[in-house]
């Protein structure tokens, strides 16, 4: 079975530009989370979706928004970007909504200059 | 306010021995836990999980254990090996109310040959 797959892995974006990143979950599962990962700050949780609705929000500036596809694809966007927007950005894939277990893909590395 | 901490930032350990790897919590309401293991440029993988109706779980050379009074968790690792030389995160969920993974900052394990 196909892991998770994200797209680009790598991106580089002037501050004030938007950005969209995708996330294609494992097949069968209907539950997408998006995650910023910036160092020594851990895995912080940005929101959750599920049968295309979100479920759970993190404590993120209405900046970063997302959404999900009925086949459980997702994107995250992050408009008027800022230097303290350069992440990693990590999209992980469960099969119920919630705490279970998730299973990551690589993530998107995003550079802000 | 952290609610899954990980005190350690860093834990160096001789090949062969045992790897001890804490996490404590805050919220009385999480009710199952995980730990992922994480290489460079890669996203987090998932080793093993516990509920909290068990205090131990154990698969293969990793065994968590989970004291429900003290809000403690732990990762054993035995014996270690060079591979497993990563940064590990716990997490923690409150499942009843579906709530989303929360995150420690996580702790870089270095197994010396």
């Amino acid at each position: 079975k196909a892991g998770v797959t994200q797209t680009p892995r790598y991106l580089i974006k002037t501050r004030g530009q938007q950005v969209t990143l995708s996330c294609s979950p494992i097949s069968g599962h209907r539950s997408v989370s998006w995650y910023q990962q910036t160092p020594g700050q851990g895995l912080q949780f940005l929101f959750e979706y599920f049968s295309e609705t979100q479920r759970n929000k993190g404590n993120f500036p209405g900046r970063f928004s997302g959404r999900q596809f009925s086949n459980s694809r997702s994107e995250m966007n992050v408009s008027t970007l800022e230097l303290g927007d350069s992440a990693l950005y990590l999209c992980a894939s469960s099969l119920g909504q919630g705490g279970y277990e998730q299973y990551f893909g690589p993530g998107t590395r995003l550079t802000v200059t | 306010d952290q609610q899954v901490k990980q005190n350690s930032p860093s834990l160096s350990v001789q090949e062969g021995r045992i790897s001890i790897l804490n996490c404590d919590y805050t919220n009385s309401m999480f009710d199952y836990f995980l730990w992922y293991k994480k290489y460079p440029a890669e996203g987090p993988t998932f080793l093993i999980s516990i509920s909290s109706i068990k205090d131990k779980n154990e698969d293969g050379r990793f065994t968590v254990f989970l004291n429900k009074s003290a809000k403690h968790l732990s990762l054993h690792i035995v014996p270690s090996q060079p591979g497993d030389s990563a940064v590990y995160f716990c997490a923690a969920s409150d499942r009843g109310s579906q709530g989303n993974l929360i995150f420690g900052k996580g702790t870089k394990l270095s197994v010396k040959p």
